[in-house]
């Protein structure tokens, strides 16, 4: 149990485009997702913190116009890079935090964006 | 301020070898969690641990170990008799009462045949 897919795994886009990533939680519900981001030979950097039903919660350096974050239910959450440059090119990651547990958080298999 | 530091960069071992990850973190909350992650080079974390601050026993899971110290702040993971498929980039994590994890800078181990 505890499984969280992405979609799409991977994805190359020119710059200037936009670029939407699902996040899933298929087998539980999940309050809270968490958008992160790892760049090549790097740590995963938190990005914002996406509640359901409300609006995301963003890190500081974080910019919100350029990362949309919507988490419509209690297993979706997306994340829409808009007008993407080759410097967004990164492995974005979701974890979704298991609704009724205490920090138990599952992680995706992540989503490699190509900006080119 | 870096809550979680991994000293070590890189460690390079030959099979059968023991290796310590070291883990240092930082934090003024009374409660809260640590974790520790393998990345593969497929890209996908893989859990391994979660230890809230309450419970300092040491841990034995099959070749894996913990051992975590708040005297010390620190949370060490030993791979005990390593193999190639243990070759990963590690990362030691930190959870306070926001539940927001941070990361440490990752370790990559590399266990030659």
């Amino acid at each position: 149990g505890a499984v969280v897919s992405q979609h799409p795994s991977w994805v190359i886009c020119k710059s200037g485009t936009s670029v939407k990533i699902e996040c899933r939680s298929l087998d539980f519900q999940a309050t809270t997702m968490f958008w992160y981001r790892q760049f090549p030979k790097q740590s995963l950097m938190l990005m914002a913190t996406s509640n359901e039903g409300s609006k995301a919660t963003y890190e500081q350096g974080v910019e919100k116009d350029k990362f949309l974050i919507n988490h419509a239910s209690l297993t979706l959450s997306t994340l829409t890079v808009t007008s993407a440059h080759p410097e967004d090119s990164s492995f974005y990651i979701c974890s979704a935090d298991r609704q009724g547990s205490i920090n138990e958080q599952y992680f995706g298999p992540g989503t490699r964006l190509t900006v080119t | 301020a870096q809550k979680v530091t991994q000293a070590q960069t890189e460690i390079s071992v030959v099979e059968k070898e023991d290796v310590t990850l070291d883990c240092v973190y930082e934090t003024r909350d009374t409660t809260y969690y640590l974790f520790w992650y393998k990345q593969p080079p497929s890209g996908e974390l893989v859990f391994l641990i979660r230890r809230n601050s309450f419970d300092e026993q040491n841990e034995i899971s099959g070749r894996y170990s913990w051992n975590f110290q708040k005297s010390t702040s620190s949370f060490n993971f030993t791979i005990t008799a390593s193999q190639v498929v243990d070759s990963a980039v590690y990362f030691c994590a930190l959870s306070e009462d926001d539940y927001k994890l941070s990361f440490g800078a990752g370790t990559t181990v590399t266990v030659r045949a």
